[in-house]
């Protein structure tokens, strides 16, 4: 079955410490995104990408880094430069034609311990 | 620049009640809307979605329809049930570039009581 898959589901991180996302994607989907959520705020951009080796900053990019080596993988760093790094990261890809819809992944919970 | 704007919540509800959730935007071009469901601790699922000025898509007996005159979206149930006690959420995906990201509303947190 087509679809997209984050992992880990939950993840913990000491202070200081750089950690990645994984998010993958078998929908053949040219758009990639990283979102954000945290209570009562909904979802914020942080990083996204059209086409292999190019991503644009979103609204929240400060603290994070991304790439896109491959279409199917859109990884996501949360370095030490984050402040406030514990949330629901949520990662989504879409087709890049008018009118379709986004599909997303389960989430990965971070905390900060 | 793009925006979605949703109703305050949470909204507590009794089954069978009847449900609407407001939402409305502010976009340049013609922006396809959309609503999204979160059930806890999962990613959001596409509800349903319009592409147009005056569709009107449904899914599950939820219904909303693309008003360009009010720049509204709103979201109606019937008659809910216990299982639609969720979050939901109303996006906008822009026409123009910005690669099509979707924007989206706070999300409305719905209880429905037995």
């Amino acid at each position: 079955d087509g679809g997209i898959t984050q992992s880990p589901k939950y993840l913990f991180r000491k202070e200081g410490q750089n950690v990645t996302l994984s998010c993958e994607q078998n929908l053949n989907h040219d758009a990639m995104y990283w979102y954000r959520q945290d209570p009562g705020q909904g979802l914020r951009l942080i990083y996204y990408s059209q086409i292999v080796n190019d991503f644009q900053k979103g609204d929240i990019a400060e603290g994070y880094s991304v790439s896109r080596e491959k279409k199917e993988s859109f990884p996501l760093t949360v370095t030490s430069a984050q402040k406030n790094p514990t949330a629901f990261y949520l990662c989504a890809s879409s087709s890049i034609a008018g009118g379709t819809e986004a599909f997303f992944g389960q989430g990965t919970r971070l905390t900060v311990v | 620049g793009n925006s979605v704007t949703q109703m305050e919540g949470p909204v507590t509800l009794s089954e069978e009640a009847f449900l609407t959730i407001n939402c409305t935007y502010t976009a340049t071009g013609y922006p396809s809307l959309f609503w999204y469901v979160q059930y806890p601790g999962e990613g959001l699922q596409l509800l349903l979605k319009a592409t147009k000025a005056d569709d009107k898509g449904s899914n599950k007996g939820f219904e909303a329809t693309y008003r360009k005159e009010t720049t509204s979206f709103h979201l109606e149930k019937g008659s809910v049930q216990v299982s639609d006690s969720a979050v939901y959420f109303c996006a906008l995906r822009s026409s123009g570039t910005s690669y099509g990201k979707l924007t989206f509303g706070q999300g409305t947190i719905l209880t429905v009581h037995p």
